[in-house]
């Protein structure tokens, strides 16, 4: 089955050890996300890539990078975590061309936790 | 600025019907999108409004009015496994999708 998925499901890391979350998807979308989701608010847009092309969104801390070396993979680094970055990591996918935008597909998300 | 609204929680009785309310100030509109998270998982996919009007799905049902600036969800004949949070988001001028923070519904026996 075409999916999205990310790994691990639960990290536990240090406070300013460097983590890195993976994401893959099986759909072939040209669209890859990354949200941040704390407890009872609304995902956060941290980027996302169109095709190569890199979109961080501005309020996004420099301590979160990503990478996309193709199209299947998608991987956010964080720097030196810190314990306001303890929350629900989500990767996402959608198909996006000449205008048109569909829904995007959600992997079942990274619960980082941070000591 | 942009801004979602919709209430913190609703409950609702199982077999019943629900109905929850989403409006937004977004800079442009290029579509409502409706999704179903429970706790713990990802969200997905429920319902896409572009027009004014009702979509019907199975039990769910979305409605857009571009003019007021609001949508809501309607659950017909709820189930247990219903309760989970719906999230409300608009797609603006820019594409970006801009996320509400959610309405957790609690279904009772």
């Amino acid at each position: 089955d075409a999916m999205v998925i990310q790994n691990p499901r639960y990290q536990v890391t240090q406070f300013g050890k460097p983590v890195t979350l993976s994401c893959s998807q099986t759909l072939n979308h040209n669209v890859m996300y990354w949200y941040q989701q704390k407890s009872s608010q609304a995902p956060k847009l941290l980027f996302h890539y169109y095709d190569k092309d890199f979109n961080n969104e501005a309020d996004t801390p420099d301590n979160f990078q990503s990478r996309r070396p193709n199209t299947s993979f998608c991987f956010l680094d964080i720097r030196s975590p810190g314990l306001g970055d303890a929350a629900m990591y989500l990767c996402a996918t959608s198909v996006e061309a000449g205008g048109t935008y569909n829904e995007q597909f959600f992997g079942p998300g990274t619960r980082l936790t941070v000591l | 600025g942009q801004n979602i609204d919709q209430p913190t929680e609703m409950t609702a009785t199982e077999g019943a019907i629900v109905q929850i309310n989403c409006t937004y100030q977004t800079s442009g509109f290029n579509g409502l999108f409706w999704y179903q998270q429970h706790a713990g998982e990802a969200p997905t996919f429920l319902s896409y409004n572009v027009l004014d009007g009702l979509e019907e799905k199975g039990r769910f049902s979305s409605f857009l009015s571009r003019s007021k600036g609001y949508s809501y969800l309607l659950l017909k004949e709820l189930q247990m496994k219903d309760s989970a949070s719906y999230l409300c988001a608009v797609l603006d001028s820019n594409y970006q999708l801009i996320w509400g923070a959610g309405t957790k519904l609690i279904i009772k026996p």
